[in-house]
């Protein structure tokens, strides 16, 4: 089956320094990458949806400079979080949808904690 | 607006009963519908995906059934066991697979 590898699955930083995520699909392309982001005891929400090549499209609420998405490739997606602060700590979940596919294959996630 | 909700929001059963979650989504126009596991501190592990044309799947022990005009789908879990504790997420998308959007989720405890 489709496999989507996140990276990395656990990181710690200090207030107001960037951490960046990766997320690929190892073995199809994905022209459609999405980020979701789950504070505790709640669900997912999306962030934004990211094509291949064009800018990410930000859901209302999200703040683009802040979170920086990058979809170079057809199988690399990035979310960079920008001068983290506490409130950014949260499981920060990928998906990608394969061309000519109307599924999504979730990552493992990353959990974010900002000191 | 899309909205997903799940009832029970938890749930605690004997090991060995049959158990139904419950998921309504507001638009009946979805493209799919999908139930995910999400054991605590982790990623999701789908379950059983439905396409908006189809009214059941089943995959071992899980059976999801969908009646898009109502809006609603149910999972059935029979003879749930201790391994089955987790959260169950419901979710829907439109738009040929874009714009997921997921519910609270159940929470399950399955008593040895």
């Amino acid at each position: 089956g489709a496999v989507v590898s996140q990276h990395p699955s656990w990181v710690i930083c200090k207030s107001g320094t960037s951490v960046k995520i990766e997320c690929r699909s190892l073995d199809f392309q994905a022209t459609t990458m999405f980020w979701y982001r789950q504070f505790p005891k709640q669900s997912l929400m999306l962030m934004a949806t990211s094509n291949e090549g064009s800018k990410a499209t930000y859901e209302q609420g999200v703040e683009k400079d802040k979170f920086l998405i990058n979809h170079a490739s057809l199988t690399l997606s990035t979310l960079t979080v920008t001068s983290a602060h506490p409130e950014d700590s949260s499981f920060y979940i990928c998906s990608a949808r394969p061309a000519g596919v109307g599924l999504q294959y979730f990552g493992a996630g990353t959990r974010l904690s900002v000191l | 607006k899309q909205e997903v909700t799940q009832i029970p929001a938890a749930l605690s059963v004997p090991e060995g009963e049959n158990l139904v979650l419950n998921c309504s989504f507001t638009d009946s126009a979805i493209y799919n519908l999908q139930w995910f596991r999400q054991d605590p501190g982790k990623g999701l592990t789908s379950l059983l995906l439905i396409q908006s044309s189809q009214r059941e799947q089943t995959s071992g022990r899980l059976n999801a059934s969908l009646d898009k005009s109502s809006g609603r789908s149910t999972l059935y879990i029979a003879a749930s066991q201790p391994g089955d504790s987790a959260t169950y997420l419901c979710a829907v998308s439109g738009n040929y697979g874009q714009n997921f959007v997921f519910g609270p989720g159940t929470r399950l405890s399955a008593l040895p």
